[in-house]
């Protein structure tokens, strides 16, 4: 079945500096999408990305779906403490389902 | 996106009991699904909750263990039977939007700690 690998698992980060996490597919995505869990809270929905090659930003954040549709990642700039939490990649297949990554917890010091 | 609604949003169980989790949605969805959440870990489909007909399950979950209802298409129930601590995880009732119906969208999810 359809496996999504995401790296690194922790990023300790200095308050300021820029961090990036990865995703991979074992297959072909139809789309991918990003959440953000915080502390103690559920996954928010941050974004989709649909089209082969496609970069899409929310402020600081950048985020980049791969030519072949099988890895994507999220950037992050200027990390600030808000950005704490742990962010999960996942990737859609033709029939709805979605493959969490093991996610990329964020922690930073000021 | 939809307005999702849970409850319980926590409890804690006795081991050997069974509990129910009630998932409201502010709107008609097509897509209702079930997730877990178990401690530091991430998020594994349980379920495809069908309206007006038996949910489709996930390889290593099965209907005794965790039925599901979905009369309608606004409401879902995820029942956890006979719970042992191994199923003390974060249950999260999801629904589908968008034009492909795979943007999902979580509620806040039921805390479970069993003991």
């Amino acid at each position: 079945g359809q496996q999504v690998m995401q790296i690194p698992q922790y990023q300790h980060v200095q308050e300021g500096e820029d961090f990036t996490t990865y995703c991979n597919s074992s297959t072909t995505l139809s789309n991918i999408q990003w959440y953000k869990q915080r502390p103690g809270g559920h996954p928010v929905f941050l974004i989709q990305l649909v089209k082969s090659g496609e970069v899409k930003k929310q402020k600081r954040l950048t985020f980049q779906f791969g030519e072949a549709k099988k890895n994507s990642s999220l950037h992050i700039t200027a990390t600030q403490t808000t950005d704490v939490g742990t962010y999960f990649c996942a990737g859609a297949s033709n029939d709805y389902k979605l493959s969490f990554g093991a996610g990329t917890t964020v922690t930073v010091r000021a | 996106s939809a307005v999702i609604s849970q409850k319980p949003s926590r409890d804690i169980c006795q081991r050997g009991t069974s509990l129910t989790i009630q998932c409201q949605v502010d709107s008609q969805v097509t897509m209702m699904f079930w997730y877990r959440q178990q401690p530091g870990q991430s998020l594994t489909l349980i379920a495809t909750a069908n309206q007006g007909s038996e949910a489709t399950y996930e390889s290593g979950f099965v209907i005794d263990k965790f039925p599901i209802s979905r009369p309608n298409l606004t409401f879902s129930t995820l029942t956890v039977s006979n719970m042992s601590p191994e199923d003390s995880s974060i249950y999260l009732c999801s629904v589908g939007t968008g034009s492909s119906g795979n943007t999902i969208y979580f509620g806040e999810g039921s805390w479970l700690t069993v003991v």
